[in-house]
């Protein structure tokens, strides 16, 4: 059974970099029809996508976020990142890592449990 | 970019009756290949969100089936036939015809 998980700091001081890295398990991350996602949720407010990975590296990126964004995969250890750089407070969020299934349901069929990232000094 | 609106934000309702959440998209859904990818997501409280419909009215696997989807172009809709205790949380549309926009939430809750 597929799952996801996601892992990194869970502070991070203001103008740094925030990293995450999303585990994939039960399943192999350069499935076809699979983008690898990762969205983000402020506290008590709604979902912002902020960019998607396919296997062999094509990326797309949220526009509000695109100069901050790098999105990564390493099929060796069934892993995708996420790095934002020059972080601030408004970056505090529950980071989610999702899949969205390309072939037939084209929705975020599965997501990890996600992990929250505070900025502060 | 494409923009998602939801009507309304809030929904009290009483258990055992129905609910009904409004998405309205900025631009059309429907994809150059013909198909319409509107989806719906519950998020519980504390819960990660989890898929309930996809391309507009298609349920995904587990969802009970007072859930239905429907809609067409911009405007869609999402019916809880009647609602249970287990149906309170939060109710995203979500869009994925032009990279992917999620509307606002519209939050259900018991009365």
């Amino acid at each position: 059974q597929l799952q996801l998980q996601e892992s990194g700091p869970g502070l991070v001081k203001p103008s740094e970099t925030l990293s995450l890295t999303c585990t994939v398990s039960g399943g192999s991350i350069n499935s076809s029809n699979s983008y690898w996602v990762w969205i983000r949720q402020p506290p008590g407010k709604g979902l912002e996508w902020i960019g998607s990975i396919y296997y062999s590296g094509i990326t797309y990126y949220n526009s509000s976020l695109k100069s901050r964004v790098t999105l990564s995969v390493d099929m060796s250890k069934n892993q995708f990142s996420l790095k934002l750089s020059s972080v601030t407070a408004a970056d505090t969020s529950v980071y989610y890592c999702a899949k969205y299934e390309a072939g037939t349901q084209c929705a975020f069929d599965l997501w990890g449990q996600g992990t929250l990232v505070t900025v502060s000094p | 970019d494409i923009v998602m609106t939801q009507i309304p934000l809030s929904s009290p309702v009483t258990l055992g009756q129905p609910a009904s959440i409004s998405c309205r998209s900025s631009q059309s859904l429907v994809h150059s290949d013909g198909n319409t990818y509107l989806s719906w997501l519950q998020q519980r409280p504390g819960q990660p969100p989890r898929l309930l419909i996809y391309n507009v009215s298609k349920r995904f696997s587990g969802v009970p089936d007072r859930f239905s989807g429907s809609g067409a172009g911009t405007d869609f809709t999402l019916k809880i036939s009647r609602v249970e205790a287990e149906d309170v949380g939060v109710y995203y549309c979500m869009q994925a015809t032009q990279f992917w926009t999620f509307g606002q939430g519209t939050k259900v809750e018991i009365k």
